[in-house]
Order: C-alpha cells, then sequence, then structure tokens
C-alpha cells in the first residue's frame, strides 16, 4: 500500500505477557518512528531510527520497551512484560531523510495496545 | 522541557461558524510549529506549518501565525464544514529531525 501499515490493528493481551507490534513504513523513507497515545491525550514519542539504527529511544519508558528496524525498513515494537498502564495506541510514522525539520511524518491509523 | 498546551474540546459548531482552537508553546530556542489533524478512521496528517516567527500556515481554508511574541499558533477558519469534524493537534519540532511534541488534541464536531 501507499501508506504506513501498522499490525496488528488490534491486541489485548494478559498481564505480563510479551507482544510485538510492527510497523511497514512508506517505502523510501528513511527515517521511522514510534509514538504512544493515551487515552485523552496526544502521542508521546517514543524512539527515531535512521536507517537501521536508532537514533534517539529516549522516550522509551523502561528497558521493558524495545525497538528493532534491521533492514531499515520494516521496524517492530516490542513490549516485555505487559503492564495493565502500557495500555495505549502505539503510532509509527515515516518521514523522507530529507524532510528533516519540515515536521512532515506520515502515520499509521496504529496499534491499539489492550492489556487486561 | 518543551511543551504545547491545547483548548480543550469538544468543540461544537453550526456549518458555517468561524472556528478558534487556541494552542500556546514553551520551548527553548526557535521551534516549528505544526498543526495535524486526524479525521476518524484515519492516521494523524499534517494540516500546515509555520517555521518561524511570524510565518503562517495555511491549508484546506485553515491558518495559524506563529507568535513568538505570546508563544502561541492559534488554529482559525472562518467557515466550517461538517467534513472538517476530526480531532486537531498542536505540535512543536524540537531535536532537529522532526521529533514533534504534541498538545492533547481537541475534537471539532461541526453540525449541520
Amino acid at each position: 500500500g501507499a501508506g504506513v501499515s501498522q499490525t496488528p490493528s488490534n491486541k489485548v493481551t494478559e498481564k505480563g505477557k510479551y507482544v510485538e507490534l510492527r510497523c511497514d513504513p512508506i517505502s523510501g523513507h528513511t527515517a521511522l518512528y514510534w509514538y504512544r497515545q493515551s487515552l485523552g491525550q496526544g502521542p508521546e514519542f517514543l524512539i527515531y531510527f535512521q536507517g537501521t539504527g536508532a537514533a534517539d529511544d529516549s522516550g522509551l519508558p523502561n528497558d521493558r520497551f524495545f525497538a528493532v528496524r534491521p533492514e531499515g525498513s520494516v521496524s517492530t515494537l516490542k513490549i516485555q512484560r505487559t503492564e495493565r498502564g502500557d495500555s495505549a495506541v502505539y503510532l509509527c510514522a515515516s518521514s523522507l531523510e530529507g524532510a528533516l525539520n519540515t515536521g512532515e511524518l506520515f502515520f499509521g491509523e496504529g496499534s491499539r495496545l489492550t492489556v487486561l | 522541557g518543551d511543551s504545547v498546551t491545547q483548548m480543550e474540546g469538544p468543540v461544537t459548531l453550526s456549518e458555517e461558524a468561524f472556528l478558534t482552537i487556541n494552542c500556546t508553546y514553551t520551548a527553548t530556542g526557535y521551534p516549528s510549529l505544526f498543526w495535524y489533524v486526524q479525521y476518524p478512521g484515519e492516521g494523524l496528517q499534517l494540516l500546515l506549518k509555520a517555521t518561524k516567527a511570524d510565518d503562517k500556515g495555511s491549508n484546506k481554508g485553515f491558518e495559524a501565525t506563529y507568535r513568538k511574541e505570546t508563544t502561541s499558533f492559534h488554529l482559525e477558519k472562518g467557515s466550517v464544514q461538517v467534513s472538517d469534524s476530526a480531532v486537531y493537534f498542536c505540535a512543536l519540532g524540537s531535536g532537529g529531525y522532526n521529533k514533534l511534541i504534541f498538545g492533547a488534541g481537541t475534537r471539532l464536531a461541526v453540525h449541520p
């Protein structure tokens, strides 16, 4: 497809379980971002990839959260030992490398995670 | 740290009414400012932007002016339509690589 694709769209899991969320960015976009949006809040930055490397992971809340982008395209956000407070919509966005500072991120529709 | 504050919603208007959604920011330096919109069932998308003081961003009849003296970037539209019903997010750009800091969002509902 032409846009950013995220799977699954919905995930319900139990406290303590492991979860993976996938993001397929727009073809040719070298920059990829993960954000988290809690109910009634704006998106909150988690991590930024330029190519395969995490250029800024300062938004990851703790070491239960980890993200990879091994081939510089698809990215996976991994959450270990999930907690109820992890429930949120996880948003992925991508942009052209040349679009630095333009603010034009292309967002997916998000993966809604519910931890029971 | 940097932050964005925008007016709480929901904002409910009749078609053709004038819209203002207030946004103020706190930042070190001179950030770029943005409005993103999220239509029902869709991902966030950039609506307009301004990269320096006194710049006016505009798109689809919406406008916002970067006011450094009041640290504001209020969104306006002269005549809203039902199709403008969405959630609007004000954001600032930080860190030099599209690291965006978002406000909490304002839901707009426009009735015929």
